[in-house]
């Protein structure tokens, strides 16, 4: 049973471009988490999609980032005009199901650097 | 505002003795608690939890204490082995299960 998958694996982006991350749950999984760690710091609390939903999103700054979770494919962390401030790891984690929600599985994490 | 804090950013123990890394918390809605590892380049994974029902939990060389009065848990890694160095992170659901993390320590 393949873990939960994230790509790129490290993003590279120049300020003002775009940078779009791709989470890929744990097979059966239908709830998704991301995370992010700034350096030297505990992972933070971003949003939480369902399939086509999105269920809590009180982590997420209010402008320029965005996240879905289609029917189909993977969980998509799309953030705009990037700046310096958002190199960081972000990370997402899949849960099965409301009564198994605390047990997430992490990704390896993507590690973005804007230039 | 911490909700969750781990104060010691690093520790070193010898292999075969114990290692205890520690946590607070200021939420005393917080009833579920984990830790995590994590491993350079890699995320995070999950090694044990305990329930604020219990004050104790064992799984192999890894125990969880839990102070519900302190506000305060523990890992404890007994014996310690080389392959035991890495980031650990306690860390509670909140609303949705969002998980709140302390800032990790290193061992």
């Amino acid at each position: 049973n393949a873990g939960v998958m994230q790509n790129p694996r490290h993003l590279v982006r120049r300020r003002g471009q775009e940078a779009r991350l791709r989470c890929s749950p744990m097979k059966g999984h239908s709830h998704v988490y991301w995370y992010r760690q700034l350096p030297e710091e505990g992972l933070k609390f971003m949003v939480y999609l369902q399939k086509e939903n999105i269920i809590d999103e009180s982590g997420m700054p209010k402008e320029r980032f965005s996240a879905e979770f289609p029917k189909e494919g993977p969980s998509i962390l799309r953030i705009q005009q990037v700046v310096r401030g958002d190199s960081a790891a972000y990370f997402c984690a899949s849960s099965a199901g409301l009564a198994t929600l605390h047990e997430q599985y992490f990704g390896p994490g993507t590690r973005l650097t804007v230039t | 505002d911490q909700q969750v804090k781990q104060n010691s950013p690093s520790l070193s123990v010898q292999e075969g003795r114990i290692s205890i890394l520690n946590c607070d918390y200021t939420n005393s809605m917080f009833d579920y608690f984990l830790w995590y590892k994590k491993y350079p380049a890699e995320g995070p994974t999950f090694l044990i939890s305990i329930s604020s029902i219990k004050d104790k939990n064992e799984d192999g060389r890894f125990t969880v204490f839990l102070n519900k009065s302190a506000k305060h848990l523990s890992l404890h890694i007994v014996p310690s082995q080389p392959g035991d160095s890495a980031v650990y992170f306690c860390a509670a659901p909140g609303g949705n299960e969002k998980l709140t993390f302390g800032t990790g320590t290193r061992l």
